[in-house]
């Protein structure tokens, strides 16, 4: 079946920490991956995505996601969060034929001054 | 920059009653989606719209389930008899083009709570 799996549910962390957040997926076949955020009050947005080619993308924010194809893994990580990084995270997989996003559960990502 | 928006905001409806939830997407997009979050699980797709087709859905968008784009800016769905399970967020989004290369734009959701 497929499925998409965020292993940290909840996460605090204190400004300048680092962060990682974990996302596997189970899919046959060719996928597109993303992370999306949502703050506080506000929809979800888009922080990167990868289709192809270098396995480490760059997104908004100094966000950035390594592929792992052998591992089936798509981490987010930010090198030093700051208190405005405080939102959800959600992973999601799409089939390179299809339409449909498919999420994992997300994150809550709380970071203290 | 322009944004998807949702009306309403929150909606309580009585079970066995019709709600419509409305969105109006970013005006240069194409393809159209409606997705559900219910409390304390994960986003989950419930249907894309293109031409006035639906090109994909989901097993949980059966037949209580519709959608619409009544006129050039709105896209809707329906519940017809809408259940205790039908509580929950839903989510309008909008692509320039569809398939899985294409971001797919949210709005801020209309929260449906069914008593």
């Amino acid at each position: 079946a497929q499925s998409v799996s965020q292993h940290n549910h909840h996460v605090i962390l204190s400004e300048a920490a680092s962060l990682e957040l974990g996302c596997n997926y189970s899919y046959g076949g060719t996928v597109n991956l993303f992370w999306y955020v949502q703050y506080p009050g506000q929809h979800l947005q888009l922080l990167l995505k990868y289709f192809s080619g270098d396995p480490l993308v760059k997104g908004i924010k100094g966000f950035e996601a390594e592929f792992i194809k052998s591992k089936f893994s798509f981490n987010l990580r930010k090198p030093s969060v700051q208190w405005s990084d405080t939102a959800e995270y959600f992973c999601a997989v799409i089939q390179v034929s299809g339409y449909a996003l498919n999420f994992g559960k997300g994150t809550s990502l709380l970071v203290t001054p | 920059e322009p944004e998807v928006t949702q009306t309403p905001s929150h909606q309580v409806t009585q079970m066995g009653q019709e709600v419509i939830l409305r969105c109006v997407p970013i005006s240069n997009h194409l393809y159209f989606y409606w997705y559900r979050q219910i409390l304390g699980q994960k986003v989950e797709f419930l249907v894309s719209f293109y031409n006035n087709e639906i090109s994909e859905k989901s097993e949980i968008f059966d037949d209580q389930f519709s959608v619409e784009r009544p006129d050039g800016s709105n896209f809707t769905l329906k519940i017809r008899s809408t259940k205790l399970e039908d509580s929950a967020m839903y989510f309008c989004a909008g692509s320039i083009r569809g398939g899985s290369s294409y971001e797919q734009y949210f709005g801020p959701g209309t929260r449906l709570t069914v008593t």
